[in-house]
């Protein structure tokens, strides 16, 4: 099995829908992340967890919910999205949040909004 | 503040030449990491390698190096006799202080294509 794995690997959704994204961790580490990946922009930090609590929330709107229900799993949550949130969203673990420790990523999910 | 840019955009070279490709940080803390992630067309980034602001020895892994300059704030790859397989989006990172792995700068990415 690859390190870290998410599904879906593409989505579309209205406006209206409520959609999960999910992810899985078979490395062992303490942290995973969410990023979104948008066109002509920088990766941007949306989400942390360190050992399952959320200790970084980098002022996300609300129409996305993580939920880290153990240390190996991630969802992020989507409802009421708009067109501007289509992006490619990253998992990524890590052993912890040390300033020196790797990420290791899935292959992301290719989230169109209509 | 801390900043990463790799002032590349995109690249494109012809098999078997050399690529360098720059990044320029900024940071006030004393200790800090830089990384070089790669990121194919399957889209999961891979890490590729660490360097701490202590070390300033250059590193060289196969037909990858990196040239790491605390003067003039500069970690740049270089990859030797490219190769298709080379193709790809790269990016340069930083992370410093403590906890620093959840504040990560990422830089833009510099696309990288190699022609057969």
């Amino acid at each position: 099995e690859t390190g870290v794995t998410q599904t879906p690997r593409h989505l579309v959704m209205g406006m209206t829908n409520k959609k999960s994204l999910k992810c899985e961790q078979h490395l062992g580490h303490n942290a995973m992340y969410w990023y979104k990946q948008s066109a002509k922009k920088p990766l941007e930090l949306m989400f942390v967890y360190s050992l399952e609590e959320r200790v970084e929330n980098n002022s996300v709107p609300s129409r996305f919910s993580p939920e880290c229900p153990n240390s190996s799993h991630l969802f992020l949550h989507l409802h009421t999205l708009q067109p501007e949130d289509s992006a490619l969203y990253l998992c990524a673990s890590s052993q912890d949040v040390a300033a020196n420790t790797e990420a290791f990523f899935g292959q992301g999910t290719r989230l169109t909004v209509v | 503040a801390q900043k990463v840019t790799q002032a590349q955009t995109e690249i494109s070279v012809v098999e078997k030449e050399d690529v360098t490709l720059d990044c320029v940080y900024e940071t006030r803390d004393t200790t800090y990491y830089l990384f070089w992630y790669k990121q194919p067309p399957s889209g999961e980034l891979v890490f590729l390698i660490r360097r701490n602001s202590f070390d300033e020895q250059n590193e060289i892994s196969g037909r990858y190096s990196w040239n790491f300059q605390k003067s003039t704030s500069s970690f740049n790859f270089t990859i030797t006799a490219s190769q298709v397989v080379d193709s790809a989006v790269y990016f340069c990172a930083l992370s410093a202080g403590r906890d620093g792995g959840f504040k990560t700068i990422f830089g833009a990415g510099t696309r990288l294509f190699v022609k057969a």
